[in-house]
């Protein structure tokens, strides 16, 4: 699976769009981008995913340059329940590896 | 729609014992994976099972092991314990295989070695 790179940590203002980025300039043509979220000693929540085209659910978009190199989580209007650490993911066709985990973003929400 | 459910929630073993972890997937969800989460190494991919099957295993010596039933119900073992195996451990399930599914993720069983 291709590696990505994320800020360390982010702040974010209360009812703000937060927007992540996140670099995934190996990805192939077969790998998805995940996005994953874990709120402190919980399970990772998972909040969307795409190949190539944005993609929009009742949590998140997710916009995905169109060399696919990089992207971008958006959090229309964040509340202070948002705050946790983000997981973006490059995950291959097959799926057998599992997730990859790398160390995330900490977005911290602003009151 | 109940979520993924791990059992037990809380563990605590000595060394040298050895730890049996349960996970029930959410209900029509085939595929069960398994993942170590500790402050030093972040989360894990341990295993995954499909049809009662190992698909694939990630960097973990041979005392953790695991088996999916017909039911998709999962455990995991891990003998031998040693401290450094004090980890949150957590399931994930999703209805299939693959690149293009979702997993969703339990609360997790929290094992600390003694």
């Amino acid at each position: 699976d291709a590696k990505t790179t994320q800020p360390t940590s982010m702040d974010c203002a209360e009812g703000r769009a937060a927007n992540l980025p996140c670099n995934h300039s190996t990805i192939s043509g077969n790998e998805y981008v995940y996005w994953y979220r874990q709120i402190h000693s919980q399970g990772p929540q998972y909040i969307i995913h795409g190949l190539k085209n944005n993609e929009t659910n009742e949590m998140a978009s997710l916009i995905i340059t169109e060399d696919r190199k990089s992207s971008t989580l958006i959090l229309p209007h964040a509340t202070l329940r948002d705050t946790a650490v983000y997981y973006c993911i490059v995950r291959s066709g097959g799926g057998a590896d599992g997730l990859t985990f790398g160390k995330g973003t900490h977005l911290i929400i602003q009151p | 729609k109940a979520g993924v459910t791990q059992t037990p929630r809380y563990l605590i073993k000595t060394r040298g014992q050895q730890v049996t972890l349960s996970c029930s997937p959410i209900s029509g969800h085939r595929s069960v994976s398994w993942y170590q989460q500790t402050p030093g190494q972040g989360l894990q991919f341990l295993f995954e099972y499909f049809s009662e099957t190992q698909r694939n295993k990630g960097n973990f010596p041979g005392r953790f092991s695991g088996r999916q039933f017909s039911n998709s119900r999962s455990e995991m073992n891990v003998s031998t314990l040693e401290l450094g195996d004090s980890a949150l451990y957590l399931c994930a399930s999703s209805l299939v295989p693959g690149a293009d599914t979702e997993a969703f993720f339990g609360q997790g069983t929290r094992l600390t070695v003694v």
